[in-house]
């Protein structure tokens, strides 16, 4: 069973605007991260939030983290051509090492 | 350093026949974690080693799903007998944990087609 949940399921932006991205999740966690997967390819790690932190930058990519809510986003600015991908939350739970994936969002990036 | 490692990339076989993908982690990697992914279910973890030690298979669907960690630098998960429906990419990823945290780092996936 799946975590997170992720939304939009995709979101189609024009080159140069921000994307925002949602995650939720269910129970308590130790830390969250975020992914990018290119059609075809492995994920590749973009970020990790710890349980204890609240926002986290790198690069153009801004993550938050609630919580109180049980919820993550992560805004990607500027957005390039080259950010079309989709983008999954990860949470690692506090009672437990396993990392479970969200659902993703499909992110499309309009020249 | 290579990254993680997977073969076959691609794999079709009939139904009823045996699989068996393979893993080599990023070396100095003490986790190692296989996941599945269909359009239908997203990412499923199937299951995770810390230190060669298997230590989640909640994930594992089926008795048909096996997997071991001889050494620390090889995963194998088999599946006998395959069905269709095990079609998907599995993934394999391998973490450097300390304080039960750290980045997953994955291999770029094995397609499996069962006829």
């Amino acid at each position: 069973s799946q975590q997170g949940e992720e939304d939009p399921q995709a979101l189609s932006i024009q080159e140069g605007e921000n994307a925002t991205m949602n995650c939720s999740y269910k129970t308590s966690i130790n830390n969250l991260q975020w992914y990018r997967q290119n059609s075809g390819r492995g994920l590749v790690h973009l970020i990790l939030i710890r349980s204890n932190e609240r926002e986290k930058h790198s690069g153009r990519l801004r993550v938050t983290l609630d919580t109180s809510k049980k919820s993550s986003s992560l805004l990607i600015t500027a957005s390039r051509a080259a950010d079309t991908a989709s983008y999954f939350c990860a949470t690692e739970g506090s009672s437990a090492s396993k990392i479970i994936f969200g659902s993703g969002t499909r992110l499309s990036i309009r020249p | 350093d290579a990254g993680v490692i997977q073969s076959p990339r691609h794999e079709v076989t009939e139904m009823g026949q045996e699989v068996t993908l393979r893993c080599k982690p990023i070396s100095g990697h003490n986790s190692l974690f296989w996941y599945r992914q269909t359009m239908m279910r997203g990412l499923e973890l199937l299951i995770y080693f810390n230190n060669n030690v298997p230590i989640d298979d909640s994930g594992m669907p089926e008795d048909r799903f096996s997997a071991k960690m001889p050494n620390a630098s090889f995963s194998t998960l088999k599946i006998q007998p395959s069905e269709p429906r095990d079609s998907a990419v599995y993934f394999c990823a391998s973490s450097l944990r300390a304080a039960n945290t750290g980045e997953l780092f994955f291999g770029e996936g094995s397609r499996l087609t069962v006829l």
